[in-house]
């Protein structure tokens, strides 16, 4: 099966600073890559995705760029800020029946003011 | 919309309990997810729904069993609850293809 490795566990950055959190996986079938945040008590929301026909996507503050050859994908968050402190996964799926998620092992973001 | 909605929220057990983790979604998704999530270690898929009327294992299914009672609802049953089944267990849907899981809230068991 696939296998989801993220790094790093924990990254502290000054609010206005950016964050870079990356990730690789195994199956080299994986052709979507989506990014969950997660705040304290609630359950993991998208704030991004990636599909395999695509090496970069940007939202306003926050970018996913892939590269397919390598096997990995990085989330980038530019001026920080405060209420970007949450933890953030990294998926890959097949996107096939069954629409099977693997989760890397989260990133714990936080940003100082 | 409601999205995703599990009960209860917070559970707490004694090991050799049974218990059903209750799951529904109202956004007319096909697969349906259970997945645990423990320190460390991310979010586990458990057991998982393509669609209506077929359920498969996920990387973690021993002590588990579920039921896709029809479109809407997904339930995760423990027979005999363990202490090492202590998480947070989460439920999530989306449709076939490359697209969005909406998760649930949550719910944090306990097993004493």
């Amino acid at each position: 099966g696939e296998n989801v490795e993220q790094h790093p566990s924990t990254l502290s950055v000054q609010e206005g600073d950016s964050a870079v959190i990356k990730c690789t996986y195994s199956d080299s079938a994986s052709n979507y890559f989506p990014w969950y945040k997660q705040e304290l008590g609630k359950g993991p929301q998208l704030i991004i995705d990636i599909r395999s026909n695509v090496g970069e996507k940007k939202d306003q503050r926050i970018a996913v760029t892939l590269n397919k050859t390598a096997k990995h994908f990085s989330l980038h968050i530019t001026e920080t800020q405060p209420e970007d402190s949450a933890v953030y996964f990294c998926a890959a799926s097949r996107g096939n029946t069954g629409n099977q998620f693997y989760f890397g092992t989260g990133t714990s973001l936080t940003v100082i003011p | 919309n409601a999205g995703v909605t599990q009960t209860p929220k917070f559970q707490v057990l004694k090991t050799g309990q049974s218990m059903t983790l209750q799951c529904a979604q109202d956004m007319n998704h096909n697969s349906m997810y259970w997945y645990r999530q423990d320190p460390g270690m991310g979010l586990r898929l458990i057991y998982y729904s393509a669609s209506e009327g077929t359920t498969d294992k996920g990387e973690v299914p021993n002590g588990y069993n579920v039921s896709r009672l029809n479109k809407r609802e997904f339930s995760l049953r423990l027979e005999s609850a363990a202490p090492s089944q202590t998480s947070v267990y989460f439920c999530a849907s989306s449709d076939q293809g490359n697209t969005e899981a909406f998760f649930g809230q949550g719910t944090r068991l306990t097993v004493v």
